[in-house]
């Protein structure tokens, strides 16, 4: 059972323009999520995290966004550039559990030039 | 710069072999992770280890096993390789008191069976 969900398998965005990855989670005790960035033949990189206790972190060119009610959390990528382009993967946790990441099945990001 | 490094990048076994890939990390970290990526299915947890000697089953662990005699090194053990365990897999290591930090993920090893 999925419990980090990313919908959008894939993602075009001209450079320049704002890219947004969605997220959607299924349980409600995750109080932390994060992003992770990766490139082929690479491992994952951490890139921003927010805890429940916020509904907004901004780190440069990116922010997370976090909908508790809705479950949902989105990263906001403004201005888009090629290099951004990468596979994304939204990642949860809780700290009542084992503290182990849940992660989502991952949004690749094109940007085009 | 800290770094966790996996023995591989590539490897190419045939069905039926036993399988070792090999993970170090050099920051003392407890906890480390295995997982495995394939297209469409995300990151999927195929075991993890709090210390040393100890281990715990993820959300795929048939047809895997793993070591972790030393605290810088976590090996995981496929005994008996089939085309379907081809795949990228990917080993992490994380602090056990700075859980909110993340993983550090090493750079991927993808298994080739044929």
């Amino acid at each position: 059972d999925q419990q980090v969900k990313q919908n959008s398998p894939s993602l075009s965005v001209q450079e320049g323009r704002i890219s947004i990855l969605n997220c959607d989670y299924t349980n409600s005790m995750f109080d932390y999520f994060l992003w992770y960035k990766k490139y082929p033949a690479e491992g994952p990189t951490f890139l921003i995290s927010i805890s429940s206790i916020k509904d907004k972190n901004e780190d440069g060119r990116f922010t997370v966004f976090l909908n508790k009610s809705a479950k949902h959390l989105s990263l906001h990528i403004v201005p888009s550039q090629p290099g951004d382009s990468a596979v994304y993967f939204c990642a949860a946790s809780s700290s009542t559990g084992a503290n182990n990441l849940f992660f989502g099945t991952g949004t690749r990001l094109t940007v085009i030039p | 710069d800290v770094k966790v490094t996996q023995s591989s990048r590539y490897l190419v076994k045939r069905t039926g072999e036993k399988v070792f890939l090999e993970c170090v990390q050099d920051m003392d970290h407890e906890n480390m992770f295995w997982y495995r990526q394939d297209p469409g299915l995300g990151l999927r947890l195929i075991y993890f280890s709090y210390d040393v000697k100890m281990k715990e089953k993820g959300d795929i662990p048939e047809g895997y096993s793993v070591s972790r005699e030393k605290k810088e090194r976590f090996s995981l053990i496929l005994e008996s390789a089939s085309t379907n365990q081809t795949s990228m897999y990917l080993c992490a290591s994380r602090a056990w008191d700075r859980p909110n930090y993340g993983y550090t993920f090493g750079s991927g090893t993808r298994l080739t069976v044929v």
